[in-house]
Formats: C-alpha cells, sequence, structure tokens
C-alpha cells in the first residue's frame, strides 16, 4: 500500500519563475493538506483540499500561491513568481474520510529559490 | 483557540537514558492527539497516538498517556538509541478542525 507521495523531492527555482508540487495521496484518501517547514521551524497550515474543493485556505498566502485536487491526478500546489522566502520544505499529508482523523505525511518537496 | 505547547530543545542525551519530551496542549473540546517524528530530510511519521482520556498510545518503545486533568501528552522512552535522533512533533487535532502542532523538539542520541 503506496503512501503519500510526493514530487519532485526537490526543486531549484531562479526568482520570478514558477513552481509545481505534486501530492498524491494514500489510495482512498480523498482529503489532501499542504504544509510549510523553514529551516529550524515547525509546520505551518497552508490549505486543505477535497477532491475538487478547496475547503480552508486560510493559512496560504493571498497572491502567488494558489492549490488544486482535481478529480482525476494528483493535487497540485502551485506558486508563481518565486521569491526567496519561499524556499523551504512543502508537505502534503492526506487523510480517508474527515478532517481531524490521524493524516500521513509524504517526504516532501525541498523547493531553493536562487 | 487550540494550541500545543513542546519543552524546548535541543535535548542531548546518552545512548539508553531515559527520554521524557514535555506536552501540553489547550482545546475547547476533546481532541485526540499525537505524536510525530521527523528523520533527517524526510517527511513526518506517526509515532503513536491517544484518542481518548486515559487511552496510552505506544509504538517502537516510546509511550504518551492522555491525561486529561493535567492537559499533557508526554513522551516517554525508556532507553534511546542513536537511530532515535529525530525532531519530534506533538499535535492534537479535532473532528471538523485543522490539525495543530507544537514547534517541535530536536533530541540527539549520542553513542
Amino acid at each position: 500500500n503506496a503512501g503519500v507521495m510526493q514530487n519532485p523531492r526537490h526543486l531549484v527555482r531562479r526568482r520570478g519563475q514558477e513552481a509545481r508540487l505534486r501530492c498524491s495521496p494514500m489510495k482512498g484518501h480523498s482529503h489532501v493538506y499542504w504544509y510549510r517547514q523553514l529551516p529550524e521551524e515547525g509546520l505551518k497550515f497552508m490549505v486543505y483540499l477535497q477532491k475538487e474543493n478547496i475547503i480552508d485556505e486560510s493559512g496560504m498566502p493571498k497572491e502567488r500561491f494558489s492549490a488544486e485536487f482535481p478529480k482525476e491526478g494528483p493535487s497540485i500546489l502551485r506558486i508563481q513568481q518565486v521569491v526567496r522566502g519561499d524556499s523551504a520544505a512543502y508537505f502534503c499529508a492526506s487523510s480517508p474520510l474527515r478532517q481531524g482523523e490521524t493524516q500521513y505525511f509524504g517526504p516532501g518537496t525541498r523547493l531553493l529559490v536562487l | 483557540g487550540n494550541s500545543v505547547t513542546q519543552m524546548e530543545g535541543p535535548v542531548t542525551l546518552s545512548e539508553e537514558a531515559f527520554l521524557t519530551i514535555n506536552c501540553t496542549y489547550t482545546a475547547t473540546g476533546y481532541p485526540s492527539l499525537f505524536w510525530y517524528v521527523q528523520y533527517p530530510g524526510e517527511g513526518l511519521q506517526l509515532l503513536l497516538k491517544a484518542t481518548k482520556a486515559d487511552d496510552k498510545g505506544s509504538n517502537k518503545g516510546f509511550e504518551a498517556t492522555y491525561r486529561k486533568e493535567t492537559t499533557s501528552f508526554h513522551l516517554e522512552k525508556g532507553s534511546v538509541q542513536v537511530s532515535d535522533s529525530a525532531v519530534y512533533f506533538c499535535a492534537l487535532s479535532e473532528e471538523g478542525q485543522n490539525f495543530v502542532f507544537g514547534p517541535g523538539t530536536r533530541l540527539s542520541v549520542l553513542p
């Protein structure tokens, strides 16, 4: 039973480029969460999605960041016009049935903006 | 709102020492409590959990007991190994709400 998958594991972008981070939840899981972790810091919630719906995006920056979880395919976190401050590890987690259940994490995507 | 407080790190221990990482929480309802572990360069892995008062979660020699009277969920292990070196996160969740994570406690175990 494959766990949560994220790709790429490492992503290097220059300032102003776009970053696309992909997350495939565990089989049977319909809830996806994205978190950001800055170096030596804890996790910051960004967004919670179900299939085709954004449920809670209270942790997302208002500009340049967007997320989707289409009916088919992985969830995508998109960062437009990246800046150096976007450099961080981005983790995806999934849960099976409802918010508040145990979350299972992917290995993360480490974004470096040059 | 809900919150989780963990002891400040880093914690440095010798192999086979006893480990305690304190975690206390504030919640409006009846949360589930979790410990996650993050090894270097990896994502968070669920270590153990407890869903109601007086439950004890345990895994890989780690234990934590859900204490409602002291709003605590302290992580313990009787004899740590070098391979336990990692960052440990305490977290809580309530149905219909987002997870709340503590800031993490870095553990270093020396041979």
